[in-house]
């Protein structure tokens, strides 16, 4: 009974790279939602999916930043030409409704160098 | 806009000390209440969860009490151990179309033998 599945667990880039985290929610769970942590700070909400739609991305980024669940395989978060800012740790959350407590991953760990 | 505010860490105690975090929040509308731990390099748990006015959450010796006439969502446990020093989130959440948890900054808790 796998929890939520996040890899990599540490990414590292280079500048103007870009960077794709993956998620795979519990099974049975079709809401998943993308937190940015950044250091000695708490979770910002970046963009609520659900299978093939984008129900809330008013967390993220205008640019560079965009997300994606398909019917099948993982949620994907992706980040176009990395910058040093854009280091932080990422958390993908998944539940089987909405109104329900969330899961989380134990995140992505992103270092842009 | 709805806000989670908690008490500044960090928050350092004996071993069977007493503990509080302080949480408050701004809301709309009803929200739900949650607490969520994190442990050293691990995603978010949670912890325990209230739905409505006066619903107190338990688990593991935590405790909170949903208090909306104090808007307020305090944590607390009688006697803690070195096993719960981690950061401690508070975070409220509507769920429907508004998806996501708002969290607040976290509490960091380290407790000493």
């Amino acid at each position: 009974n796998a929890g939520v599945m996040q890899n990599p667990r540490h990414l590292v880039r280079r500048r103007g790279q870009e960077a794709r985290l993956r998620c795979s929610p519990m099974k049975g769970h079709s809401h998943v939602y993308w937190y940015r942590q950044l250091p000695e700070e708490g979770l910002k909400f970046m963009v609520y999916l659900q299978k093939e739609n984008i129900i809330d991305e008013s967390g993220m980024p205008k640019e560079r930043f965009s997300a994606e669940f398909p019917k099948e395989g993982p949620s994907i978060l992706r980040i176009q030409q990395v910058v040093r800012g854009d280091s932080a740790a990422y958390f993908c959350a998944s539940s089987p409704a909405s109104g329900h407590g969330c899961t989380f991953g134990s995140g992505t760990r992103l270092t842009v160098v | 806009g709805d806000s989670v505010t908690q008490m500044e860490g960090p928050v350092t105690l004996s071993e069977e000390a007493f503990l509080t975090i302080n949480c408050t929040y701004t809301a709309t509308g009803y929200p739900s209440l949650f607490w969520y731990v994190q442990y050293p390099g691990e995603g978010l748990q949670l912890l325990l969860k209230a739905t409505k006015a006066d619903d107190k959450g338990s688990n593991k010796g935590f405790e909170a009490t949903y208090r909306k006439e104090t808007t307020s969502f305090h944590l607390e446990k009688g006697s803690v151990q070195v096993s719960d020093s981690a950061v401690y989130f508070c975070a409220l959440y509507y769920g429907g179309s508004q998806g996501n948890l708002i969290f607040g900054k976290g509490t960091k808790l380290s407790v000493k033998p």
